[in-house]
């Protein structure tokens, strides 16, 4: 069964501070790997989508890796702002039109 | 732009009460689903429908019924509300359903059984 992981659970920086976001799943026959960003009261907003082909995907400030073969992927956030603050979603998709989430990283970027 | 609407936001019942959640998406997709987000654990699909007449089940169908009777709409179905049903639901829709495509979500309902 497919397990997503998100680390860390919650995460406090100073505006401007680059960060990283970890996500690690436990099954690597995936067809991709999504990155979505939730505010609160809302729902859910894709961020940024990797096939399971490439290594990476870059939106504005946003960078997004994936390991396959080590269960990986990161959400790089370059020069962090208050408007940044929110909770972020990882999820795979690994068959039919299933996803399977993590559990979330709830961001806060103090100003 | 609507996109996704849910109705209610909120809710409160008390156990065995049923109730529908509402699911409307007005791009025409083809593909509609609902997840339920608990603490802790990351959205889990409840069911999903890839068109009209067309319905199957996720990871967490236990207490849930659905149909889809038009492309529009996808209502959620609590036929004896419990107090493990008590979460935020989320209607969640794409064009086809295809492994790359996005998905477009609504607002969420907050759901609470007594």
């Amino acid at each position: 069964k497919q397990e997503v992981t998100q680390i860390p659970a919650a995460l406090s920086v100073p505006e401007g501070e680059n960060l990283v976001l970890n996500c690690s799943f436990t099954d690597s026959a995936i067809y991709n790997l999504q990155w979505f960003r939730q505010d609160p009261g809302k729902g859910l907003t894709s961020l940024l989508l990797i096939q399971s082909s490439q290594r990476e995907q870059t939106s504005g400030r946003l960078n997004a890796s994936l390991d396959k073969s080590s269960g990986r992927s990161t959400l790089y956030i370059a020069a962090s702002q208050p408007g940044d603050s929110a909770t972020y979603l990882c999820a795979v998709r690994r068959d039919g039109n299933k996803l399977v989430f993590g559990a979330g990283t709830i961001l806060r970027v103090k100003s | 732009n609507a996109g996704v609407t849910q109705t209610p936001k909120f809710q409160v019942l008390k156990t065995g009460q049923s109730m529908t959640l509402q699911c409307a998406q007005d791009m025409n997709h083809e593909y509609m689903s609902w997840y339920r987000q608990d603490p802790g654990m990351g959205l889990r699909l409840i069911h999903y429908s890839v068109g009209a007449g067309i319905t199957d089940q996720g990871e967490v169908p236990n207490g849930y019924n659905v149909s889809r009777s038009t492309t529009e709409d996808f209502p959620l179905r609590l036929l004896s509300a419990a107090p493990s049903q008590t979460s935020v639901y989320f209607c969640a829709s794409s064009y086809s359903g295809g492994a790359n495509e996005k998905l477009f979500f609504g607002s969420g309902t907050q759901l609470s059984v007594l």
